[in-house]
């Protein structure tokens, strides 16, 4: 079975500094997907970025990125230049069928 | 821009009542996903969909929910008899084979 861990249950961060939010995760399978998922309060849950395995490059999206170490089974989340826009629930997702972590909560402080 | 749609948003129903929720995939997404999502904690898988048939419904409470998707487009999810610990937002997405999942706004159910 696909198990997917968040162990920073709740992060804080200063307006324009940069957060690392960490997530690990367990498959035997060599294909498949990462997912980093953002559930604003209250709202719609929207994709933030997506790593495919096979791709050795880690994948960027504007402010986002991430460091995707396949052996040690670790999808990071990086939020450059953090604005107060990103204060969500981020949940790490693994796709064989779709698992999502416990979620972190990110505050971003003014 | 394409939309997954659920219906109802808020929902509040007693215990041991039936409810059911709806679902409209984007169109032209085969895979269909209901979740439960408790306050605060992260979803929980309850059936997966490809086109009309059932990949997963492992974590399906079988003996009070059942899930259609009968011409593999929109799907109903039922609670029936609805118990207090059902209680959560039940979320719908959908995706393409690049995988990717979109959410609806989901549909909060409130069980007194």
């Amino acid at each position: 079975a696909q198990t997917v861990t968040q162990s920073q249950p709740e992060m804080s961060v200063q307006e324009a500094e940069t957060v690392t939010l960490s997530c690990t995760y367990d498959t035997s399978e060599s294909n498949y997907y990462l997912f980093w998922y953002k559930q604003p309060p209250s709202r719609q849950m929207i994709l933030v970025i997506r790593q495919e395995a096979y791709k050795q490059q880690n994948a960027t999206e504007n402010r986002f990125s991430v460091n995707f170490q396949k052996a040690a089974k670790s999808f990071s989340l990086k939020i450059s230049d953090s604005q107060l826009g990103d204060t969500a629930m981020y949940f790490c997702a693994f796709m064989m069928w779709l698992v999502f972590g416990a979620g972190t909560i990110l505050r971003v402080k003014s | 821009e394409a939309e997954v749609a659920q219906s109802p948003r808020y929902k509040i129903t007693e215990k041991s009542q039936a409810v059911a929720f709806w679902c409209d995939p984007i169109s032209g997404h085969a895979t269909l996903y209901w979740y439960r999502q408790i306050l605060g904690q992260g979803p929980e898988l309850l059936v997966q969909f490809q086109d009309e048939s059932v990949v997963d419904d492992s974590q399906l409470p079988k003996d009070r929910f059942s899930a259609e998707r009968l011409k593999g487009v929109d799907s109903t999810l039922k609670i029936q008899p609805a118990e207090l610990g059902d209680s959560a937002m039940y979320l719908c997405a959908s995706s393409s084979r690049t995988g990717v999942a979109f959410f609806g706004q989901g549909t909060r159910l409130t069980v007194v």
